[in-house]
């Protein structure tokens, strides 16, 4: 079974800031994907940014960006120039990519982000 | 166009009673969820429907029946509901392991 595991409960920066959030996984798969979850205080579940293993090349969406360690089993998310509507929950998430999505996803228990003005 | 819609938004009910939420997605997805997500935020899933299959069922109490009349529609059904029921419960839907999963807002239930 894979487990997700987010060591930061809570974070909070001041606007125009860098913060990065934490999540490491652990699994015995070789092709999966990872994802980052907004869910702002109105509770809907944003997709941010996803990984898929088998690339090397760290994704990035704008101010969103990973770095991906595969060996190191790590998926931490940076986000640059943080804006007060980046206040929300952060999820990170893990899918194999054998059964067809079947499993879906495995969440960490996330971190709530506070972006102070 | 909402892609994954669920009904309703909200849900308040008493103990012993019996509802349902409803999910639908017009994105032509193949495969729809249940999540659960408790009151620490924690989402865990709860059921997955592969083309109106049961593919996976977690450990979840039998009081719990997902139905899936076609592809675009998984419907949760809750049988005499319980105190430790209350939670925000999620619907989505992916195209297999290559589209990542769309969520549905959330139903908030509560149970007095």
């Amino acid at each position: 079974a894979q487990t997700v595991t987010q060591s930061q409960p809570e974070m909070s920066v001041q606007e125009a800031e860098t913060v990065t959030l934490s999540c490491t996984y652990d699994t015995s798969e070789n092709n999966y994907y990872l994802f980052w979850y907004k869910q702002p205080p109105s509770r809907q579940m944003i997709l941010v940014i996803r990984q898929e293993a088998y690339k090397q090349q760290n994704a990035t969406e704008n101010r969103f960006s990973v770095n991906f360690q595969k060996a190191a089993k790590s998926f931490s998310l940076k986000i640059s120039d943080s804006q007060l509507g980046d206040t929300a929950m952060y999820f990170c998430a893990f899918m194999m990519y054998s059964g067809g999505g079947a499993d879906g996803l495995t969440f960490g228990k996330g971190t709530h982000l506070i972006i102070q003005p | 166009d909402t892609a994954v819609s669920q009904t309703p938004k909200y849900l308040v009910t008493q103990m012993g009673n019996d509802k349902s939420i409803k999910c639908e997605q017009n994105l032509g997805h193949d495969t729809m969820y249940w999540y659960k997500q408790d009151s620490k935020k924690f989402l865990k899933i709860m059921f997955s429907y592969n083309n109106k299959e049961l593919i996976i069922n977690e450990t979840v109490p039998n009081r719990f029946s997902p139905k899936s009349p076609d592809k675009a529609h998984l419907n949760l059904h809750i049988n005499s509901l319980e105190l430790g029921d209350s939670a925000v419960y999620f619907c989505a839907s992916s195209q297999g392991s290559i589209s990542p999963l769309h969520f549905g807002n959330g139903t908030r239930l509560t149970v007095t």
